[in-house]
């Protein structure tokens, strides 16, 4: 249980070009997803908090109208990055909050991971 | 401010022997959670552990345990029996306390794990 899926895996793209990351809980519900982006060999940076059916809370230095956070269901989240430079190459990670009471309560669980290249 | 420091940036251990990974965390709150998280270079964060600060016994799964010592601020990771698939970074992260209503977590710089065959 608790699997959170993300699409695609890893994208190129164009300088330029907009790009959207789907993050999706498989078999629970979430009303809060998160968005982090690691640089590599560091840890994670949150971008963002996302809540179903309300606008994202972004974390300070994080643009935007850049980063665009959709949060549309309890099982969908989307991150679109817009207008994608190559300073926004990076590994980006979403996780997915669980609503079950469990013996770890509000576990994030969290998506493979994005790997966007931008040119 | 919550604060995670992992003070070990890589350490090796032998297979099948037990290694035990640092995590010290500095809040005021009473009423926190430490989570541990296991990163493979396949690149996914993969949930290993859980401690609540008031729960009364350490928190185990399997081969991972949890040496919480509250009054020290540390919630160190046990690895026993160590295999190769246990290679990975692995990340002490802490939530927000209850009733923040953000529940994000806080992580450490993180451990590079390496087991020798």
């Amino acid at each position: 249980g608790a699997v959170v899926s993300q699409h695609p895996s890893w994208v190129i793209c164009k300088s330029g070009t907009s790009v959207k990351i789907e993050c999706r809980s498989l078999d629970f519900q979430a009303t809060t997803m998160f968005w982090y982006r690691q640089f590599p060999k560091q840890s994670l940076m949150l971008m963002a908090t996302s809540n179903e059916g309300s606008k994202a809370t972004y974390e300070q230095g994080v643009e935007k109208d850049k980063f665009l956070i959709n949060h549309a269901s309890l099982t969908l989240s989307t991150l679109t990055v817009t207008s994608a430079h190559p300073e926004d190459s990076s590994f980006y990670i979403c996780s997915a909050r669980s609503l079950a009471v469990s013996r770890a309560p509000d576990t994030q669980y969290f998506g493979p991971g994005t790997r966007l290249t931008v040119l | 401010a919550q604060k995670i420091t992992q003070t070990q940036p890589g350490m090796f251990v032998q297979e099948k022997e037990a290694v035990t990974l640092d995590c010290t965390y500095d809040t005021s709150d009473p009423s926190y959670g430490l989570f541990w998280y296991k990163q493979p270079s396949s690149g996914e964060m993969i949930f290993l552990i859980y401690q609540g600060s008031y729960d009364q016994q350490n928190a185990t799964e399997g081969r991972y345990s949890l040496n919480f010592q509250k009054a020290r601020k540390s919630a160190n990771l046990v690895i026993s029996a160590s295999q190769l698939g246990d290679s990975a970074m692995y990340f002490c992260a802490m939530r927000d306390p209850a009733g923040a209503g953000s529940y994000q977590l806080t992580f450490g710089k993180g451990t590079k794990l390496s087991v020798i065959p």
